[in-house]
C-alpha cells in the first residue's frame, strides 16, 4: 500500500531556531514530491522535487530528496512566528498526490 | 486572480439531509479534486477529474458522488449527510497531471448533527 509518513507531528520552536521536517514515502513509480503550507486555510505550494530536481531554495526554505533512502527534509532557518502552519508533504503517484499526516510546526516569539 | 473558489465556506447539516459543495477554477486547468481533511489525518482525497468528462475514486469515496460540469466547475454531493462526514473540504486542480503541483481553495467547514 502506497503510503507518505511525516515526523515529527508537532514541534515547538523559537523564533531563530533552525528546524527540520521530515517526510517519507513508500510509493510505486516515484515521479515527484511536493511540500505545501497550509496556514488557517488552503495549501500553498512550496516545492517540488524530481529525480532531475533534487533540491530547491526559496529564500529561508531549503528542501532536499534523497531517492535512496525514499524521504526528503524541508528545513527552516532563522524562524519567524509567520512561519506557524502545518507543513505537508505528498508524493504524485498514478496522476493523483499521496498526502502525509502533516507536521504543525510553532513559532514562539 | 481567483484561482479556486469553493461555495459555501460554512454549513451545519442534520443527518439525512443533503447538500452540494460547489467549486470552480478559472486557471484553464485540466484536473480537479475533492478532499477532506480530519484532524491528524492529512489530506484524503474522495474523488477526482483527470480531464473533462471522467471522474474517479479516490481513497475514500463512499457517501459522496461528483459531477464534473465543465472544464471549470468540479462539484461534490452528499445525499444523506452523516456525522462521520463532518470535515473540512478541499478542492483542488492542476494543469497535471504531469507536473502535478495542485492549486487549493479556501476550504468549506461542514458540520452534520
Amino acid at each position: 500500500e502506497d503510503k507518505v509518513v511525516q515526523s515529527p507531528l508537532s514541534l515547538v520552536v523559537h523564533e531563530g531556531d533552525t528546524v527540520t521536517l521530515n517526510c517519507s514515502y513508500e510509493v510505486t513509480n516515484f515521479r515527484s514530491l511536493l511540500w505545501y503550507k497550509q496556514e488557517k486555510k488552503a495549501p500553498t505550494f512550496l516545492f517540488m522535487l524530481t529525480s532531475s530536481g533534487i533540491e530547491k531554495k526559496s529564500g529561508r526554505l531549503s528542501s532536499i530528496l534523497d531517492k535512496k533512502e525514499l524521504s526528503s527534509i524541508l528545513n527552516i532557518t532563522a524562524t519567524q512566528t509567520g512561519d506557524s502552519a502545518i507543513y505537508l508533504c505528498a508524493v504524485e503517484q498514478g496522476g493523483k498526490l499521496i498526502f502525509g499526516q502533516g507536521t504543525e510546526l510553532s513559532v514562539k516569539p | 486572480n481567483a484561482g479556486v473558489t469553493q461555495t459555501p465556506k460554512f454549513q451545519v447539516l442534520k443527518t439525512g439531509q443533503s447538500m452540494t459543495l460547489q467549486c470552480a477554477q478559472d486557471m484553464n486547468h485540466n484536473s480537479m479534486y475533492w478532499y477532506r481533511q480530519d484532524p491528524g489525518m492529512g489530506l484524503r482525497l474522495i474523488y477526482y477529474s483527470a480531464s473533462e468528462g471522467t471522474t474517479d475514486k479516490g481513497e475514500v469515496p463512499n457517501g459522496y458522488n461528483v459531477s464534473r460540469l465543465n472544464k471549470r466547475e468540479f462539484s461534490l454531493r452528499l445525499e444523506s449527510a452523516a456525522p462521520s462526514q463532518t470535515s473540512v473540504y478541499f478542492c483542488a486542480s492542476s494543469s497535471g497531471p504531469i507536473p502535478n503541483i495542485q492549486y487549493f481553495g479556501a476550504g468549506t467547514r461542514l458540520s452534520v448533527l
